[in-house]
């Protein structure tokens, strides 16, 4: 069976700097993909990124950017820049062809300090 | 578009009693599903539905019932609630397409009912 490894429960990133949240996954599929979501305190989730793992080119989206890394099974999110905004619980996800049942991580709350 | 409304934010149950949670979409989205957030645990699936008539157990089903007889509408039943049921519940919906990736859109969730159960 599939699982989702986030191993983090918790970071912090200065305003303005870098973080990056790890994600591991365990499948025995090639073809699948892979999601982070994010959570804010207002608790309606939104999908930050999205990537397909047969493609080689590393998802981005304005600040957000993922390192994938498909023979490791490791899906990390970078945050650039960090603002405020950014402060929230961040759910990696995976879901395959052939299936309509999404698995998610546990999570890992990101906390910005001004 | 009011995306996906859920009802209630909050609601307080005794063992024992049953009750629905609605879920509604007015985007004409065919997969629809229901979570449970548990700290530490992530979300877990406890059912979908690929349209209407079409539902199916996700990861954690026991205790609970769905059923969908339009597409907009996908409420969640608790026959007989237990503390255990004592959770952040979550709906979401998203396109289907055709192909390999049907399932891979984004999903838009609602804001989440939060249930305790005494």
């Amino acid at each position: 069976a599939q699982t989702v490894t986030q191993s983090q429960p918790e970071m912090s990133v200065q305003e303005a700097e870098t973080v990056t949240l790890s994600c591991t996954y365990d499948t025995s599929e090639s073809d699948y993909y892979l999601f982070w979501y994010k959570q804010p305190p207002s608790r309606q989730m939104i999908l930050v990124i999205r990537q397909e793992a047969y493609k080689q080119q590393n998802a981005t989206e304005n600040r957000f950017s993922v390192n994938f890394q498909k023979a490791a099974k490791s899906f990390s999110l970078k945050i650039s820049d960090s603002q405020l905004g950014d402060a929230a619980m961040y759910f990696c996800a995976y879901w395959r062809p052939g299936t309509y049942k999404y698995i998610f991580g546990t999570g890992t709350r990101l906390k910005v300090l001004a | 578009n009011a995306g996906v409304t859920q009802t209630p934010k909050f609601q307080v149950l005794k063992t024992g009693q049953s009750m629905t949670l609605q879920c509604a979409q007015d985007m004409n989205h065919e997969y629809m599903s229901w979570y449970r957030q548990d700290p530490g645990m992530g979300l877990r699936l406890i059912h979908y539905s690929v349209g209407a008539g079409i539902t199916d157990q996700g990861e954690v089903p026991n205790g609970y019932n769905v059923s969908r007889s339009t597409t907009e509408d996908f409420p969640l039943r608790l026959l007989s609630a237990a503390p255990s049921q004592t959770s952040v519940y979550f709906c979401a919906s998203s396109y289907l397409t055709s192909g390999r990736a049907a399932a891979a859109n984004e999903q838009f969730f609602g804001p989440g009912t939060r249930l305790t159960v005494l």
